[in-house]
């Protein structure tokens, strides 16, 4: 069984660029969410995707967007990017059989990412 | 708003001991809670659920106590070994709605 993977592991940025961060998900898994980690913070949830559909978004502004593949990877895609978005970026996968309900996500080991 | 908070920000515990791991929450529509450990340069790893229809769920070394009422669950680990050292998170989901909300995490040291 393949686990979590991201890429890249990390990124160096300038203020004003765009991001592109990668996810592959577990096998058998067909809901990708991505978070952020700020130092000394926990996880924050920025979207969800399930069936190529975006399934509920956090406190994030429109300029963080994604997408999701038929093979159920995914990518997180950051514009105008800011000082602040500077963290750690996780993406996790899990398996609903509906659109929610208790599934445990499993995390990948995330990208760093670092905007100056 | 931090829905879920993990108020000690760090722990440090005798091998052999038990490690008591603590979180508080705030929204009652949570239903769900999970506990994942994170070791350096690495993703969060899942540890041990709970539904809010239980007040225990127990695996190996690791159990999870949920008292609704308080809105409070713990982590309890024994006996601690020092592979337990790492970041522990807690995280909750209300019964609506497809968001995961984690707390700070507590920085667990198991002491040789």
């Amino acid at each position: 069984e393949t686990g979590v993977t991201q890429s890249p592991t990390h990124l160096i940025k300038t203020r004003g660029q765009q991001v592109t961060l990668r996810c592959s998900s577990q096998s058998g898994h067909n809901t990708v969410s991505w978070y952020q980690q700020a130092l000394g913070q926990g996880p924050q949830f920025i979207f969800q995707y399930y069936r190529e559909e975006e399934n509920g978004r956090g406190n994030f502004p429109p300029r963080f967007s994604g997408l999701q593949f038929p093979n159920y990877s995914s990518e997180l895609n950051v514009n105008a990017l800011e000082l602040d978005d500077s963290a750690l970026y996780l993406c996790a996968s899990s398996f609903s059989g509906t659109s929610g309900g208790m599934e445990t996500q499993y995390f990948g080991p995330g990208t760093r990412l670092l905007v100056l | 708003d931090q829905q879920v908070k993990q108020n000690s920000p760090s722990l440090s515990v005798q091998e052999g001991r038990i490690s008591i791991l603590n979180c508080d929450y705030t929204n009652s529509m949570f239903d769900y809670f999970l506990w994942y450990k994170k070791y350096p340069a690495e993703g969060p790893t899942f540890l041990i659920s709970i539904s809010s229809i239980k007040d225990k769920n127990e695996d190996g070394r690791f159990t999870v106590f949920l008292n609704k009422s308080a809105k409070h669950l713990s982590l309890h680990i024994v006996p601690s070994q020092p592979g337990d050292s790492a970041v522990y998170f807690c995280a909750a989901k209300p019964n609506t709605g497809n968001q995961f909300y984690f707390g700070t995490g507590t920085s667990l040291t198991v002491i040789p």
